[in-house]
């Protein structure tokens, strides 16, 4: 079975810019949790979406923004860019979501994001 | 509200030393719990989780950990450690609502 795939890996923007990163859960998973990860502020949580329907919202500014496709594939899309951006993101599915608390997620490779 | 310290951002020991990563937890409800490992450039990947049941689980690579409620901790430990143990490792709470992780310990294994 494959794995949690992200695309791009690799991605350089400018400040002011937007930017959409793609995340495809392993197959049969309905849930999608996005995370940042920075060396600062360390693994945070952004949202979780669950058959299409944004589930769970971490404390994030409304820039940051998600949706999933009925496919389960999930996109993160990030508007007026700024240097505080720059930070792996990361993607998780699981069969149940962070609802179903004994479910673990499984983590794609990330998407590192940098901003100039 | 749910959170979770890692005591010691970097942890190093000798190939074939105890390994011991700990984690303190609060949670308003029954706990689930999880150890995550990150290699460089990689996602996170899952060692191990606590639900219910029987407090000491055991997980991939060798490693384990026990739930203690009275110390509210779910220390990591692995009796020898090896070359490729060399990560970074996350701690993590679930509640009804999301994943709470630690800042992570970073591990070093020295020759």
């Amino acid at each position: 079975k494959a794995g949690v795939t992200q695309t791009p890996r690799y991605l350089i923007k400018t400040r002011g810019q937007q930017v959409t990163l793609s995340c495809s859960p392993i197959s049969g998973h309905r849930s999608v949790s996005w995370y940042q990860q920075t060396p600062g502020q360390g693994l945070q949580f952004l949202f979780e979406y669950f058959s299409e329907t944004q589930r769970n919202k971490g404390n994030f500014p409304g820039r940051f923004s998600g949706r999933q496709f009925s496919n389960s594939r999930s996109e993160m899309n990030v508007s007026t860019l700024e240097l505080g951006d720059s930070a792996l993101y990361l993607c998780a599915s699981s069969l149940e979501g962070t609802s179903g608390r004994a479910s673990e997620q499984y983590f794609g490779p990330g998407t590192r994001l940098t901003v100039t | 509200a749910q959170s979770v310290t890692q005591l010691g951002s970097h942890v190093s020991v000798s190939e074939g030393a105890l390994v011991l990563l700990r984690c303190n937890y609060s949670s308003s409800v029954p706990p689930y719990l999880f150890w995550y490992v990150q290699y460089p450039n990689q996602g996170l990947q899952l060692l191990l989780k606590y639900t219910t049941g029987a407090t000491l689980v055991k997980g991939i690579n060798g490693f384990e950990a026990e739930f203690k409620k009275s110390e509210t901790s779910f220390h990591l430990t692995k009796p020898s450690a090896h070359m490729s143990d060399a990560a970074e490792y996350f701690c993590a709470v679930s509640d009804n609502n999301d994943m709470r992780f630690g800042a992570g310990t970073r591990l070093t294994v020295k020759p």
